[in-house]
């Protein structure tokens, strides 16, 4: 089985470029999470989807960042203009329900460096 | 929101010795609490779980433990192996968000 696939693993940038990172998570959950990872602020969840709508977005850092999920098999997460400080590895996560004891299964991460 | 310490940071034991990790959360509405194990270069990846009507779990040489009253978890691993080398996080589940522990590094040594 297909676990959750990101694209793309690595991605360079200068600052002030867009970057959009892709995820799709596994076929059959509805519910869909974005988080970061870095060594001073450990992981992080930015944004959470549930049946492709946005639930809770509080965790994402400023304006620049904004995520959409179309449909039940595809998200992005975009930052537009990226700064060095949004250097990080990007995880997305999926689960097969939105309560509070679903496991939630991650993706392999994109590693994102902003020059 | 929910608050997860975990504890140490790094952690070497030798080969076939035992390993523990332990957390502590700070809402008692915390109702679900995995493990996950993260190699380098790879995304977490879910060892064990353990719900809070629950007060102990075992896989093969993987067991947790959690103390409701307390608020905390605890993760062991028996007779560990080099490819038990790895970043290990522990989470708690509030109000269907995961909080997670810092991290802890454990170095096993053949």
């Amino acid at each position: 089985d297909a676990g959750v696939i990101q694209s793309p693993r690595h991605e360079v940038t200068e600052m002030g470029q867009e970057v959009t990172l892709r995820c799709k998570p596994i076929s059959g959950h509805n519910s869909l999470f974005w988080y970061r990872q870095t060594m001073m602020r450990g992981l992080e969840l930015l944004i959470y989807f549930n049946n492709n709508v946005p639930i809770d977005d509080s965790g994402m850092p400023e304006d620049r960042f904004s995520a959409k999920m179309p449909n039940a098999s595809f998200s992005t997460l975009k930052i537009q203009p990226s700064e060095p400080r949004d250097s990080a590895v990007y995880f997305c996560a999926s689960s097969l329900g939105a309560g509070d004891q679903e496991t939630q299964y991650f993706g392999p991460g994109t590693r994102l460096l902003v020059l | 929101g929910e608050n997860v310490e975990q504890h140490p940071s790094t952690l070497s034991v030798q080969e076939g010795d035992s390993a523990v990790i332990k957390c502590t959360y700070s809402d008692s509405a915390s109702n679900y609490f995995p493990w996950y194990k993260q190699e380098l270069g790879k995304g977490p990846q879910l060892i064990i779980d353990i719900r809070s009507n629950v007060g102990e779990k075992k896989d093969q040489r993987i067991a947790v433990t959690l103390n409701k009253t307390a608020k905390h978890f605890s993760l062991h691993i028996t007779e560990t192996q080099p490819e038990d080398s790895a970043v290990y996080f522990c989470a708690a589940s509030y109000f269907n968000k995961f909080y997670f522990g810092s991290g802890t590094k454990l170095n096993v040594k053949p």
